[in-house]
This record gives structure tokens, C-alpha cells and sequence, in this order.
């Protein structure tokens, strides 16, 4: 069956320091996923996607994500952070075999000034 | 060009009482989907249609839910009778194809008394 796990309930990182969100999935045939994000009252928002290529995705924002086969894991990075990146980020994969996407618990990332 | 929207953006209701979601789609998206997360969650799929059609319902809880899409356009969710069990956001995304990225409307939040 297909799953995500976002092990980190909360991530804090210092304005400007470079982040990282955890993903790990599992998926029977080859993953799609997605990062997306939600801030207060919104709907969610897509960041980027893997489908097939380069394992290093970069998306909106600065973000960027790196897929890893070997690990079974899709972490989203940016480089330096800033405050208004405060916000409920959730990790998605499709398999690639069906239509249904799973998304994981969410991640709330907090940038303190 | 309008985003997904929904409506209600928040209901209260009492227990066994009855309440019907609706998600219009982006214009053209033929594949829509409904998805719920209760607080602190996974965002948990329902079902996904590809226009008028169910093409995976199996994240429905119970024969409570019943949603339809009459035309290939907007959608109803309807829960009849609702159960404290209920209460949590409901989202629905569209998306044009089933490969690419989910497009959210707001949710619609559900209490139940």
C-alpha cells in the first residue's frame, strides 16, 4: 500500500539559516510526488513535483527537493530561509499505476527572526 | 481565471443532522477530487472523479457519505446523517490530467456537535 510519513511534527529554523522538511514514502511502482503548502485559511498550494529526471526538483519559492531512490525519500530544501516560509507543509506521492494521491501529516515549519 | 472554490467555508451542525458540501472545479479540470483531514492528520482521500464518473471511491468512510458530480462539473458531498466523527476540514482539488499537480480550493470545515 501506498504511504508518506513526515517524521517531524515541527521544524524551527533561524531566518536565513538553510531548512530541510522530511519525506519518506513508499510506493509499489514508480512515485510521483509532490510538495505542497498551506498557509492559515488557505487552501493548499503546490511547491513542485517529481515525476522522472533529475533528482534535485526546484519549484516556487526557492524551494527545491531531492529525490532519493535508494533512501525512498523526497526532502524539501531551501537554501536560506525566511519568515513569511512559516507555514503547514505536506509531502504527496501518486502511484504511478492509480490516480489516488497520499499525503502525509503535514510538517508546520517555523522561521523565527 | 478562477480558482477552485467551495462552499460552505465553515459549518456547524448538530448530530444526526445533514449537511452537502459543494466544490466547483476549475473550468476544463476534468478530474476532481475530495479529501478530508481531521485535526492534526494526514489529509485523507475520499474519492476522485473524472468528470461525471467515480473513478476510485474507496477512501469513503461509510454509505453517511455520498458524493456526485452530475455533468462533469461542480460536485456535492453530502453526509447524511452526520457523527461527531465527521468534523474536519474538507478539501477538494481539481486537476486538468492525473499526473500533474492538485489544485485546492479553501476547504469547507465541519463541526459536529
Amino acid at each position: 500500500a501506498q504511504s508518506v510519513a513526515q517524521p517531524e511534527d515541527q521544524v524551527n529554523v533561524a531566518e536565513g539559516n538553510p531548512l530541510t522538511v522530511k519525506c519518506t514514502y513508499s510506493v509499489s511502482g514508480n512515485p510521483y510526488l509532490f510538495w505542497y503548502v498551506q498557509y492559515p485559511n488557505r487552501g493548499l498550494q503546490f511547491l513542485l513535483k517529481y515525476i522522472t529526471g533529475d533528482n534535485l526538483v526546484k519549484g516556487s519559492y526557492g524551494f527545491e527537493a531531492e529525490f532519493n531512490k535508494s533512501q525512498t525519500s523526497f526532502h524539501l530544501k531551501k537554501p536560506s530561509a525566511l519568515v513569511s516560509d512559516s507555514a503547514l507543509y505536506f509531502c504527496a506521492v501518486r502511484d504511478a499505476g492509480t490516480y489516488k494521491y497520499i499525503f502525509g501529516t503535514g510538517t508546520r515549519l517555523k522561521v523565527l527572526a | 481565471e478562477a480558482g477552485v472554490t467551495q462552499f460552505p467555508s465553515h459549518s456547524v451542525i448538530e448530530k444526526g443532522q445533514t449537511v452537502t458540501l459543494r466544490c466547483d472545479p476549475i473550468s476544463g479540470h476534468d478530474n476532481l477530487y475530495w479529501y478530508r483531514r481531521v485535526m492534526g492528520k494526514e489529509i485523507k482521500f475520499l474519492l476522485h472523479f473524472v468528470k461525471e464518473s467515480k473513478q476510485d471511491e474507496s477512501g469513503m468512510p461509510n454509505n453517511r457519505f455520498l458524493a456526485e458530480r452530475t455533468g462533469g462539473t461542480y460536485s456535492t458531498l453530502k453526509v447524511q446523517p452526520a457523527e461527531l466523527e465527521d468534523s474536519g476540514v474538507y478539501f477538494c482539488a481539481s486537476s486538468p490530467d492525473a499526473t500533474g499537480e492538485l489544485f485546492f480550493g479553501e476547504g469547507s470545515r465541519l463541526t459536529v456537535l
